[in-house]
Parts: structure tokens; C-alpha cells; sequence
């Protein structure tokens, strides 16, 4: 199951820099997507959403790109800080109720101070 | 800050034996889920679970596996005859409509 791809499975970061975690995804149907953080040894952090509707969201230092034409989708940490050094996952849902959500591969960030 | 509670938070278990994980989600959520990540994959969506009833399953929900939300606070996920391909993080998620999950820290399944 493809639906979700994070094509990059690690990213590396000087502290202060800007992150830009990547996502594709290739069901049409979805409208609703997410990011989500985990640490070693935790259950996945959701960070911030995005529906179809909007092409950006910002929440202090994480906002969220959508591209529908390209669907594609990113998310820019600035400034990154060594704290969020943790796996990325991208996931995407029809409608924002009870459905199942589709995660990627993710993606582990490391920040360096 | 509300918590999706899950235990235990390791489960050694001999193969074709049964298993139940248990979850406390958030009092107030809807929509209860179980996702299991194996070890270097990816989280993988099992069942979600609204109005006291499965609204969705994948095709890893076979019929080794139930889930059961027997008094109003615990939701339980079995698996009645473990494999070794059952090795895995099990997480609870609880929700509400609109919002992103919230995820409990998980059960580490091993079977052996």
C-alpha cells in the first residue's frame, strides 16, 4: 500500500536552518492530511493538518505546504532546534471523521547543534 | 494534558497463544483505532472503532484478531492465536471528529 510515499528516509539539519520534510501521495480521494512526530520508544505526536481546502497552515514554527495539482505535500521547521530530531510521519484521510488514515514510511530528521 | 493510556507496555507471548492488548483512550474522543508499526516499517492502520461498532478494517484485521470496547473506558484489541509475524508496536488512538489522533505510547508485542 503506496498511497503515502516518503521518499526520503533520513534528512540531516544544522540547528537554526530550516527543515523541509517531503510527501506525495496518489490517492485522489484524499482530503485531509497530517504530520506527525515520534520520538524512540513513544507512540506518533500529531503536529498540525491541513484539509484540501487550504494550501497552507502554520503553527508557530511548523507549516504545512499542499500542493493538490502536484499532490504533494511538506512541511517546513524554522527555525529547527535539536529537540525535534525524531521520525516525520506524513498521513492522509478521506474526510476529517472516523476513517482510516494512511501513514508514509516517514522520514527521521536529525538536527545538529 | 489528556493521554491515551496503553498496557502493558511489553507483551511476551508464545506463538498460537492469545493475546489482548488494552487501551484507555481519551474520555471525551469518538473514533477509536489500533495501528501497529513492525519493527523499521512503516504504521500501519488495523481497525478504527465508532459507536460501539468496527467502522473500518484493513486486511491485516483477519479473523485472529477482535477488538472490544467492553465498559465505556477500555478498548481492547485480541489476537486469538499469535504468530511470529505478530511481532510488533501496537498503538491505540482515540480521536475526535475534525482532529489529528492521539496516540498512546504503545505495546511491544513479541512473539516467540
Amino acid at each position: 500500500d503506496q498511497q503515502v510515499k516518503q521518499n526520503s528516509p533520513s534528512l540531516s539539519v544544522q540547528e537554526g536552518r530550516i527543515s523541509i520534510l517531503n510527501c506525495d501521495y496518489t490517492n485522489s480521494m484524499f482530503d485531509y492530511f497530517l504530520w506527525y512526530k515520534k520520538y524512540p520508544a513513544e507512540g506518533p505526536t500529531f503536529l498540525i493538518s491541513i484539509s484540501s481546502i487550504k494550501d497552507k497552515n502554520e503553527d508557530g514554527r511548523f507549516t504545512v505546504f499542499l500542493n493538490k495539482s502536484a499532490k504533494h505535500l511538506s512541511l517546513h521547521i524554522v527555525p529547527s532546534q535539536p529537540g525535534d530530531s525524531a521520525v516525520y510521519f506524513c498521513a492522509a484521510s478521506v474526510g476529517t471523521g472516523g476513517f482510516k488514515t494512511i501513514f508514509g514510511a516517514g522520514t527521521r530528521l536529525f538536527v545538529k547543534a | 494534558e489528556p493521554e491515551v493510556t496503553q498496557t502493558p507496555s511489553h507483551q511476551v507471548t508464545q506463538m498460537g497463544q492469545e493475546v489482548i492488548l488494552r487501551c484507555v483512550p481519551i474520555s471525551n474522543h469518538l473514533y477509536f483505532y489500533w495501528y501497529r508499526q513492525i519493527l523499521g516499517q512503516k504504521v500501519e492502520f488495523l481497525v478504527s472503532f465508532y459507536n460501539n461498532e468496527i467502522s473500518e478494517k484493513s486486511e491485516i484485521f483477519d479473523d485472529q484478531f477482535s477488538v472490544e470496547r467492553p465498559d465505556g473506558s477500555n478498548f481492547t484489541l485480541k489476537i486469538r492465536s499469535t504468530k511470529l509475524e505478530d511481532s510488533a508496536m501496537y498503538f491505540c488512538a482515540s480521536r475526535l471528529q475534525g482532529h489529528g489522533y492521539t496516540f498512546g505510547s504503545g505495546t511491544r508485542l513479541t512473539v516467540v
